[in-house]
């Protein structure tokens, strides 16, 4: 069974840049994955971020970006914000129709 | 503008079933995917599979087969994700979210309903 691996929680401190990234549990990442990041705050719906790697979803400051780092899709936020703390999810698409869920990470700005 | 309303809340027995209804406006329904996703409290997301509204056509994660079933009824734009034989576990937020069309090889979920939440108690 494939696993998508997230650090569990980060800490970056205001107007500091933090990157995210989203494994496999057995190979690598690559854009043939077609990650998307979403966040989400307390009580929300998901919001979409990032998709097919690196397109911004519309609204999306761009000071949220994705890419491929090494062997990990990554989601960076430049300049983090009092209100970028919540919870941020990577997915990724298997084929064949399947996707699968990253467990998350939890990001403090302090 | 694009929306997704689902049902509202439920409260189940341990062995019942439960039905989510999804009702989508502001687009054509037959042309998006319809995915389904869960949360437990305090967890993390879980895709549970699709259906496409043109064909009915469905793929589940191996996880629920067997014990969810997703259905749509076109006339309404409505799509229906059911799970049965209810455990504790199951006790989750329940949402639907919508594709992009395959053609345009956009894997990812561009609108989310509110969410429902389901509670598994005895």
């Amino acid at each position: 069974q494939t696993v998508v691996t997230q650090e569990p929680s980060f800490s970056v401190s205001p107007g500091e840049t933090v990157t995210l990234t989203c494994g496999l549990s057995s190979g690598s990442v690559s854009t043939n994955y077609y990650p998307s990041w979403y966040q989400q705050t307390p009580g929300q719906a998901p919001r979409t971020l990032i998709y097919s790697t690196n397109t911004r979803s519309s609204g999306v400051p761009d000071r949220f970006s994705g890419s491929i780092l090494g062997n990990r899709a990554a989601l960076t936020i430049t300049g983090a914000q009092a209100d970028d703390e919540c919870d941020y999810y990577c997915v990724l698409y298997l084929g064949s129709g399947t996707w699968v869920f990253g467990g998350g990470t939890k990001l403090t700005v302090l | 503008q694009v929306q997704l309303v689902q049902s509202g809340a439920e409260v189940k027995r341990p062995g019942a079933s439960v039905k989510v209804s999804c009702k989508a406006s502001g687009y054509t329904f037959t042309g998006y995917y319809i995915h389904w996703v869960r949360q437990a409290p305090g967890q993390g997301l879980e895709w549970m599979g699709w259906i496409s509204p043109h064909s009915g056509g469905t793929n589940y994660a191996q996880k629920f087969q067997g014990r969810v079933t997703m259905t749509r009824d076109t006339s309404i734009s409505t799509a229906y994700m059911e799970l049965s034989r209810l455990t504790s576990d199951d006790t989750a937020l329940y949402y639907c979210a919508r594709l992009p069309p395959y053609s345009t090889s956009l894997y990812y979920f561009d609108y989310w309903g509110q969410g429902t939440l389901v509670t598994v108690s005895s």
